[in-house]
């Protein structure tokens, strides 16, 4: 079946440090591909997507790019802030609304 | 536009009760969708909801009862508390013309002793 694996956390960084969290997934068909953020006690926010190959999804300075040969969806940030604290889920969606999610990975940025 | 509202924020039950999770939205979205959040296993759906009067199973759904009455509207029921079934719980809503992009609701903490 279809299924979204992402790094493990936490992931410490300090303040301006370069991000990259690693997704890569399993899907039959030619799946739409998200990241989603969750803060501290809020619901997930849509991040970032991309729907075909070679699509590059950003958004706040994030950025990541559906790489079909690899099955990868990396996201990545330049410089991260404190604020950018959260857990990040990878997802998968092949049509509908069924969406599956990897497991997260904790952010932590220090000052 | 308060989006996707949640009730209860917090619950603890004792094994064995009843209860019921409220969720509502007000965009007058088509989908909408319940999730579990368990550590180190992401989201998994329990049911959903392509409208009113429709409704259907997710990955989990074992123990739970939805039922969707009005488009804003889709209240999951819990019908005999079990210990397994601590979590957090995520409502989510999207468009059938964009199904792909969910909108959450900021969760509830649920609690079986």
């Amino acid at each position: 079946g279809d299924s979204v694996t992402q790094m493990e956390g936490p992931v410490t960084l300090s303040e301006e440090a370069f991000l990259t969290i690693n997704c890569t997934y399993t899907a039959t068909g030619y799946p739409s591909l998200f990241w989603y953020v969750q803060y501290p006690g809020e619901g997930l926010q849509l991040l970032l997507k991309a729907t075909k190959a070679d699509d590059k999804g950003s958004n706040k300075g994030f950025e990541a790019t559906y790489r079909k040969e690899t099955t990868s969806f990396h996201l990545e940030k330049g410089s991260v802030q404190v604020s950018d604290s959260a857990v990040y889920f990878c997802a998968l969606n092949t049509g509908g609304f069924k969406t599956i999610f990897g497991a997260g990975t904790r952010l932590f940025v220090k000052a | 536009n308060a989006g996707v509202t949640q009730t209860p924020k917090f619950q603890v039950l004792k094994t064995g009760q009843s209860m019921t999770l409220q969720c509502a939205q007000d965009m007058n979205h088509e989908y909408m969708s319940w999730y579990r959040q368990d550590p180190g296993m992401g989201l998994r759906l329990i049911h959903y909801s392509v409208g009113a009067g429709i409704t259907d199973q997710g990955e989990v759904p074992n123990g739970y009862n939805v039922s969707r009455s009005t488009t804003e509207d889709f209240p999951l029921r819990l019908l005999s508390a079990a210990p397994s079934q601590t979590s957090v719980y995520f409502c989510a809503s999207s468009q059938p013309r964009d199904s792909d992009t969910q909108y959450f609701g900021p969760g509830t903490r649920l609690t079986v002793l």
